[in-house]
């Protein structure tokens, strides 16, 4: 399996601009996780999906964010208009429910830059 | 609310040295417990966990924790040290349901 895939790895905009990050899951995970990691805060859980369906999104800092999961393979996450305070690491993770006990699995993560 | 803490944000060691990482946390209940490792520049890797049984567990690369339910502590230890130890490495809790509280890391930097 090719492991949780996120895009693009860096992202450079200017603040005002739309900025989407996409992801795909390990095929056969039903839970998809975005977090948001920086110096000040460290990681912070953002949203996460459970068979497509958001479950808690109290971790999205504003309506400027949004996330959607049309189907089980794809996942995007949205900040419109972005800022310069949204510069950050933005993580995609999947699990199996049926071992829930067993961790995530993360990709390698967007580097937003918003200047 | 569940909490993480890690009284260590950046600890720096000479290779061949003993390591102790600790993490505390806030729910009294029945919980899972993981580490995580960050290498520089790359995504986190589950590194241990602890679920039930043997409260001390062994993980990847020499690492192993002990969970001590008294004092709500998971512990990370590695008797020696590599340079390519060097990373930042996060503690997080698992009350049973899907979300993961992480703790803010510790940054390890290992000097050859």
């Amino acid at each position: 399996d090719a492991g949780v895939i996120q895009s693009p790895r860096h992202e450079v905009t200017e603040m005002g601009q739309e900025v989407t990050l996409r992801c795909k899951p390990i095929s056969g995970h039903d839970y998809l996780f975005w977090y948001r990691q920086t110096m000040m805060r460290g990681l912070e859980l953002l949203i996460y999906f459970n068979n497509n369906v958001p479950i808690d999104d109290s971790g999205m800092p504003e309506d400027r964010f949004s996330a959607k999961m049309p189907n089980a393979s794809f996942s995007t996450l949205k900040i419109q208009p972005s800022e310069p305070r949204d510069s950050a690491v933005y993580f995609c993770a999947s699990s199996l429910h049926s071992s829930t006990n067993y961790g995530y699995t993360f990709g390698s993560g967007t580097r937003l830059t918003v200047v | 609310a569940q909490s993480v803490s890690q009284h260590n944000h950046h600890v720096i060691l000479s290779e061949a040295a003993s390591l102790e990482l600790g993490c505390n946390y806030s729910y009294g209940g029945t919980v899972n417990l993981f580490w995580y490792v960050q290498y520089p520049g790359q995504h986190l890797q589950l590194l241990l966990k602890y679920f039930s049984g043997d409260p001390l567990v062994k993980g990847i690369k020499g690492f192993e924790a002990e969970f001590i339910k008294s004092k709500f502590s998971f512990n990370l230890r590695k008797p020696s040290v590599q340079w390519s130890d060097t990373a930042e490495y996060f503690c997080a809790v698992n009350e049973g349901y899907q979300k993961v509280t992480f703790g803010t890391g510790t940054k390890l930097q290992v000097i050859p």
